[in-house]
């Protein structure tokens, strides 16, 4: 069975770091990308960040560049996301997610479930 | 950046109606969408991939269609359980984008 867990979540102050991290099973994790999607409460999901199985590629929204940094080790079967200089804004449940075929972009078909993160003072 | 338009934002429907959801692409992304069902405090769940691919152990009352830059996800006879927010998302590229979502209440 695939499996994806988050942890590392929590309440940060503004201006501080997090890393998230999402284990993994059950499934060829260096062949698939992985991602990161946020959801603010109340609101819809946003895109995060991916990165290819690899890890010779990386890519991020817009709202996180720069700030972010998402990695993988292959050998943890681990994902992992460096949050630096938090912002209110970025207070949201964070769930990674299994891009459904390898090698190549796709839906995602696998989800952890998720991993609180509150960016308050 | 492509952005992902969703109709209605809510939807209400009684069990056994029929409904369909309207998710439109600023550019063509092929058939690269894919549609979620979201249910409070879960992850969400992938329904459908490639505009109308069914994922395993979904219920064939789910179907979508669509391609280029129009696309629709509809329920047939309504069921108890497919009361929930719907997001449609693109994935032309390693950049994707989420519909912002149709809740699905009971009428």
């Amino acid at each position: 069975e695939v499996q994806l867990l988050e942890s590392g979540g929590g309440l940060v102050h503004p201006g501080k770091s997090l890393r998230l991290s999402c284990a993994t099973s059950g499934f060829t994790f260096s062949t698939h990308a992985m991602t990161w999607v946020r959801q603010a409460p109340g609101r819809g999901l946003e895109w995060v960040s991916a990165i290819t199985g690899s890890g010779g590629a990386t890519y991020y929204a817009d709202s996180v560049k720069g700030r972010f940094t998402i990695s993988r080790d292959n050998s943890k079967n681990t994902l992992y996301l460096q949050m630096n200089r938090l912002r209110a804004e970025d207070t949201a449940v964070y769930y990674c997610a299994k891009v459904r075929r390898p090698f190549t972009s796709d839906a995602f078909d696998i989800w952890g479930q998720g991993t609180v993160v509150t960016v308050s003072s | 950046d492509i952005q992902m338009t969703q109709s209605p934002s809510t939807l209400s429907a009684s069990v056994g109606d029929s409904v369909t959801i309207t998710c439109r692409a600023s550019q063509s992304i092929s058939s690269w969408l894919a549609w979620y069902q979201q249910k409070p405090g879960k992850a969400p769940k992938l329904l459908i991939y490639k505009a109308s691919s069914l994922e395993s152990g979904v219920p064939s009352r789910f179907s979508g269609s669509g391609s280029g830059t129009d696309f629709t996800l509809t329920i047939s006879s309504l069921q108890p359980d497919d009361f929930a927010t719907y997001y449609c998302q693109q994935y032309n590229s390693y950049f994707w984008t989420f519909g912002q979502g149709t809740k699905v209440e009971i009428k």
